[in-house]
């Protein structure tokens, strides 16, 4: 079974630059989840998508962040104008249905801010 | 407010001695509690979760965690640490979203 996919894995831009990632979670899943993991400190939860409609995105700062998950699968975060403390690594996740039992992560995009 | 409180930011053990990773949380209910394992430049790999019923769970790779209502902990543990062990440790609670620890970094000697 093919797991979360990300990409890109890696990206360096300069602040007030705009960035996107991309994220494909297991085949069927329901939900999916963007998380920030800023380095030293463990996931924060940015968005929660329940098929194409979002659960959660209270801790989304969205002045600067969208995301979306049109049709219901895979799904993209944008940070526009990036920030230095930005850097991060964003991760994907994503589970069969929303009872929270089972959460799948990706690999992570790792996102450097200079 | 939900919070989870990991006391140990590194840990040294030397190959083959028994490892326990603390873990202390904060939530209004008995949430879902996991543990997670996270290689470096990799994502979150879950070694074990607890839903409900015998308290000690059994994970992946030999470890084991005791969820303790009265303390509110639920603490990671491993007889024997191999080399291959080293790596962060990340304690989560929760239910839809997942509330997670600061981690701890586990080093591991020969």
């Amino acid at each position: 079974e093919a797991g979360v996919a990300q990409s890109p894995r890696y990206k360096i831009i300069e602040k007030r630059q705009s960035v996107a990632f991309w994220c494909n979670p297991i085949s069927g899943h329901a939900t999916l989840y963007w998380y920030q993991q800023i380095l030293g400190q463990g996931p924060k939860l940015l968005i929660q998508f329940q098929n194409n409609g979002v659960v959660d995105d209270s801790q989304l700062p969205k002045d600067r962040f969208s995301a979306e998950r049109l049709k219901g699968v895979d799904s993209t975060l944008k940070i526009q104008p990036a920030k230095l403390e930005d850097s991060a690594v964003y991760l994907c996740a994503s589970s069969p249905d929303n009872s929270g039992n089972t959460i799948y992560f990706g690999e992570g995009s790792w996102l450097t801010v200079v | 407010a939900q919070s989870v409180t990991q006391p140990d930011i590194h840990i040294t053990v030397s190959e083959g001695a028994s490892l326990e990773l603390r873990c202390n949380y904060s939530y209004g209910a008995t949430p879902y509690l996991f543990w997670y394992v996270q290689s470096p430049g990799q994502g979150l790999q879950l070694l074990l979760k607890y839903f409900s019923g015998d308290t000690l769970v059994q994970g992946i790779k030999g470890f084991e965690a005791e969820f303790k209502r009265s303390q509110s902990s639920f603490n990671l543990r491993k007889p024997s640490v191999h080399w291959s062990d080293a790596a962060e440790y990340f304690c989560a609670v929760g239910f839809q979203k997942l509330v997670f620890g600061t981690g701890t970094r586990l080093l591991v000697s020969p």
